[in-house]
């Protein structure tokens, strides 16, 4: 079964470094997103992606964040220059088409530790 | 912003019991979505549901979608082992491509 991948799976880094996120949504899908979790909270949404542009960002996703489609495969979130408080686990997730019953798939997600 | 609350916020049960779980919100969602997610892993589909007042079952797993579009709760029978793990709500305005609000969780525990 077709799943979502990301890389690596946990990072750890020195505050104020950019860190790169990979993931490598489903073949056949088109919108692209990146929730991130921390540490015993919910999952928060941070930005989708659909036809080479952002669809929608959250308020936690500022100048700070940015993502990218670099090739037809990877899906990356880019952290500029990390704080404390993006420490999390970061999901990537991918869905089909824009119909009434489509799933979200999730990526196992990359844990992200910043010191 | 919309708030999506489950409770209870954990359930220490037996094997083989019943287990019910249920998410409110502030505010209507048209699609309502039951995730399970693992220690270390990322976010499941269980359940999806579309109209209000649907039920909709996946093996050992009920779910219903409430008449107010503000609510929603997953019942499991005859709980097994496997079944640990934390459950999360998650609501869409309307449709598939929209961003998932997550409730805050219900972590299931089997004591032996």
């Amino acid at each position: 079964e077709p799943e979502v991948t990301q890389t690596p799976s946990h990072q750890v880094t020195q505050m104020g470094q950019e860190v790169i996120l990979r993931c490598v949504p489903i073949s056949n899908h088109l919108y692209f997103y990146w929730y991130r979790q921390i540490l015993g909270q919910k999952v928060e949404f941070l930005v989708s992606f659909y036809n080479n542009e952002i669809s929608e960002k959250s308020e936690i996703f500022d100048d700070q964040f940015s993502v990218e489609r670099p090739d037809g495969s990877n899906f990356t979130l880019k952290i500029r220059s990390t704080k404390l408080e993006d420490s999390a686990m970061y999901f990537c997730a991918s869905s089909e088409l824009e119909k009434i019953q489509e799933t979200q798939y999730f990526g196992p997600g990359t844990r992200l530790l910043v010191l | 912003g919309q708030q999506l609350n489950q409770s209870p916020q954990s359930m220490f049960i037996q094997e083989g019991e019943d287990v019910s779980m249920n998410c409110t919100s502030s505010s209507i969602f048209n699609t309502w979505l039951w995730y399970k997610q693992d220690p270390g892993e990322g976010p499941v589909l269980l359940i999806a549901l579309y109209k209000a007042g649907e039920l909709t079952s996946n093996g050992r797993l009920t779910a219903q979608f409430g008449i107010t579009r503000k609510d929603s709760f997953l019942n499991i029978s005859a709980s097994i082992p496997s079944d640990v793990g934390i459950y999360f709500c998650a609501g869409q305005p309307n449709f598939g491509n929209e961003k998932l609000t997550f409730g805050t969780g219900t972590r299931l525990t089997i004591i032996p």
